[in-house]
C-alpha cells in the first residue's frame, strides 16, 4: 500500500543552523502539507502546497520557513535559522484531490539544542 | 481560529469494553476525520466523514458526522490491547479550505 515517507527520522541541530526535512508524498497525490506537533500537544497545521505554490500557511509558518518541490517526488521543509522552540515532530501529509483524506508520514523528530 | 474540543481527555478501560469519544467545534466543517497516533509515529487515518448525519463504520469503529456539522463522535466496540493510543479528531473546511484543524486528543489506556 502506498505511503508517505519522511527522512530523517530524527534530526539534532544547534540553534541558528538551517535544517531541511524531506518527504516523499504518495505518488499520485497532488496536495502536500506540513504539520508539526510539539511534545504532548495536538497536531498543528503549517502549510499547504499545490501546483508548485503555497496555497495556505499558518501564523507559525513565518519567514524562517520555506517549502519546495525540487523534483517530481520530493517535498521539503526548510527552517532557515532554527530556534529552541522549533523542537517538535514534523509531519508531512498528502492528499489526492482538494478536500480528500490526508495521509501522514511517520514524522521527523527535530531537536534544537 | 477554529478550535476543536475533544473529550474525554483520557480513558482507562478494561479489555472488551466499548469506548466513546467526541469532538465539538464552534464553527462548521465540511469533513470530519478520525486519526489514531501511537507514540513516536504519525497519525493514521481511521475514518473519514463527508456529509452531515453520515454514520460510517470501519470494523469495530463507528463514527458519525453531526447534523449541525459542528461535532462528531467515535465509538470503538469490544476494545483490544492494540486500541491503546491517542485518538484525534480533525475537521476540514468549510470553504474548500484544505488544512486540517486537529482536536486535543483522547488518550486510551487499557487496564489489564
Amino acid at each position: 500500500e502506498p505511503e508517505v515517507t519522511q527522512t530523517p527520522s530524527h534530526q539534532v541541530t544547534q540553534m541558528g543552523q538551517e535544517v531541511i526535512l524531506r518527504c516523499v508524498p504518495i505518488s499520485n497525490h497532488l496536495y502536500f502539507y506540513w504539520y508539526r506537533q510539539i511534545l504532548g500537544q495536538k497536531v498543528e497545521f503549517l502549510v499547504s502546497f499545490y501546483n508548485n505554490e503555497i496555497s495556505e500557511k499558518s501564523e507559525i509558518f513565518d519567514d524562517q520557513f520555506s517549502v519546495e518541490r525540487p523534483d517530481g517526488s520530493n517535498f521539503t521543509l526548510k527552517i532557515r535559522s532554527t530556534k529552541l522552540e522549533d523542537s517538535a515532530m514534523y509531519f508531512c501529509a498528502s492528499s489526492e484531490v482538494e478536500g480528500s483524506e490526508q495521509y501522514f508520514g511517520p514524522g521527523t523528530r527535530l531537536t534544537v539544542t | 481560529g477554529q478550535q476543536l474540543n475533544q473529550s474525554p481527555q483520557s480513558m482507562f478501560i478494561q479489555e472488551g469494553e466499548d469506548v466513546s469519544m467526541n469532538c465539538t467545534s464552534s464553527s462548521i466543517f465540511n469533513t470530519w476525520l478520525w486519526y489514531k497516533q501511537d507514540p513516536g509515529e504519525g497519525p493514521v487515518l481511521l475514518i473519514a466523514l463527508y456529509k452531515a448525519g453520515e454514520l460510517t463504520s470501519n470494523g469495530r469503529l463507528t463514527a458519525q458526522f453531526g447534523i449541525t456539522r459542528k461535532d462528531s463522535f467515535l465509538n470503538i466496540s469490544a476494545s483490544i490491547p492494540s486500541d491503546v493510543g491517542i485518538y484525534f479528531c480533525a475537521g476540514q473546511g468549510p470553504f474548500g479550505n484544505e488544512k486540517l484543524t486537529f482536536g486535543t486528543g483522547t488518550r486510551l489506556t487499557i487496564i489489564p
